[in-house]
């Protein structure tokens, strides 16, 4: 994904309200995708991932949509609430060798109260 | 209690000085990883290793060092020769045929 530098994207939602986050993923040879939380000075937390054999997976309040004909990612969150606030990063991999993670510049998502 | 440990979480040297940053897990993962983030970036892979005693260079190894000597630790040094040292660095690791990485809390580095 494209660098943002200091500016993250920004997505503000009211508690309570679903919440879409976008990612447009960088290599149409991608096989796997995982998004991450990451809270302010910690590491990323897992929140859920898909495979590109397939095109939706669900957990809990959390739903990942794959589009590979426009190369998109989105994470869905239902009933948002003030502790989803966080930064999230989508991770894309394809090289069957290393299989380290190419990672986005990530969205901040704020909860409004 | 299992996971990833990497410490400090805060450190600070004086520019032109070698630091080492800790890695370790007992999760028995194979594979381990470390990663750059900048303020409002992603991540960026640096090194990695699959197996003990073999490592590989990531996207941006340049002034960086590792060593693998032991299945559960993948100490990072940042050398000299790294001109924009100051970042959050980020260790993780996974198990064989699985692809979800498992991300340390970090260590955050400000030289000066």
């Amino acid at each position: 994904g494209e660098s943002v530098g200091l500016h993250l994207p920004t997505l503000s939602v009211q508690e309570g309200d679903n919440s879409i986050i976008n990612c447009a993923y960088s290599n149409s040879a991608s096989d796997y995708f995982i998004w991450y939380k990451q809270e302010s000075g910690k590491g990323p937390q897992f929140i859920i991932d898909i495979r590109s054999n397939m095109d939706k997976r669900q957990g809990q309040r959390v739903t990942v949509l794959l589009n590979k004909t426009v190369k998109h990612l989105s994470l869905q969150i239902a009933a948002t609430q003030p502790g989803d606030s966080a930064v999230y990063f989508c991770a894309e991999s394809w090289d069957t060798g290393r299989r380290a993670l190419t990672f986005g510049s990530g969205t901040r998502l704020q909860v409004q109260p | 209690d299992g996971g990833i440990t990497q410490s400090p979480k805060y450190l600070f040297r004086k520019e032109g000085q070698n630091v080492t940053l800790s890695c370790e897990q007992n999760l028995n993962h194979d594979a381990m990883y470390w990663y750059r983030q900048d303020p409002g970036q992603g991540l960026r892979l640096i090194y990695y290793s699959q197996i003990v005693n073999d490592f590989q260079k990531g996207d941006i190894a340049e002034g960086y060092s590792v060593s693998r000597e032991k299945k559960e630790s993948f100490p990072l040094t940042v050398t000299s020769a790294q001109k924009n040292p100051t970042a959050f660095y980020l260790c993780a690791s996974k198990p064989g045929g699985v692809d979800e990485q498992y991300f340390g809390p970090g260590t955050r580095l400000t030289v000066t």
